[in-house]
């Protein structure tokens, strides 16, 4: 098993680019879920998807779009990256949601000049 | 709604030291709590859970202990090593309306001398 894998590991992108951060899991977890982590303030919950088809908002989604067409797969897009995005990104994913203990990525290091 | 505060960081030990970390949490229904380890250039890793009234918690020489009464999860170890260097999470889940969203402490940074 690999677990929860991210790519790309360091990306910089230039404001008004647009990106896509892969997260794949080989765990057939139904839960996934995509965080930021900002210096201070721990990890903040941007999407999370409970199945195939289904995907919701979580604490801060301005900026970001997700889509779930597979158990494996859940990519977070960045239509139009600001500098407010420069931040390290982390996938995650469980069992089944509710309070299964989520397995995280190893995360996507993201700076936007 | 759900928050989870942290003790200040960072904090500095020497090897064999022990440790406290405190958590205290504030949520919206009954929470399950967890504290989660990041090594330097690497992802989370769950360290322990509990998720009832007086559960103890303990992984890799580690404990916390769910205590209601008082809203808190402290993080101890009786003997660090500087392998335990390290930026420690504390966190919580619930029910509901809250269904899978991790509520995260801000993290506090560990290093262990020798």
């Amino acid at each position: 098993n690999a677990g929860v894998t991210q790519t790309p590991k360091f990306q910089v992108l230039k404001t008004g680019q647009s990106m896509t951060l892969q997260c794949a899991q080989d765990m057939n977890h139904e839960y996934m879920s995509w965080y930021r982590q900002d210096p201070g303030m721990g990890l903040r919950l941007i999407h999370y998807s409970v199945g195939a088809g289904i995907t919701d908002q979580g604490e801060v989604p301005n900026g970001y779009n997700v889509s779930r067409s597979t158990t494996e797969d859940f990519p977070l897009r960045l239509l139009s990256a600001a500098p407010s995005q420069t931040s390290v990104y982390f996938c995650a994913s469980s069992q089944g949601g509710g309070r299964d203990t989520q397995y995280f990525g190893p995360g996507t290091r993201l700076t936007v000049l | 709604g759900n928050s989870v505060t942290q003790m200040e960081g960072p904090v500095t030990l020497s090897e064999e030291a022990f440790l406290t970390i405190n958590c205290t949490y504030t949520a919206t229904g009954y929470p399950s709590l967890f504290w989660y380890v990041q090594y330097p250039g690497e992802g989370l890793q769950l360290l322990l859970k509990a998720t009832k009234a007086d559960d103890k918690g303990s992984n890799k020489g580690f404990e916390a202990t769910y205590r209601k009464e008082t809203t808190s999860f402290h993080l101890e170890k009786g003997s660090v090593q500087v392998s335990d260097s390290a930026v420690y999470f504390c966190a919580l889940i619930t029910g509901g309306t809250s269904y899978g969203k991790l509520t995260f402490g801000q993290g506090t940074i560990l290093t262990v001398h020798p």
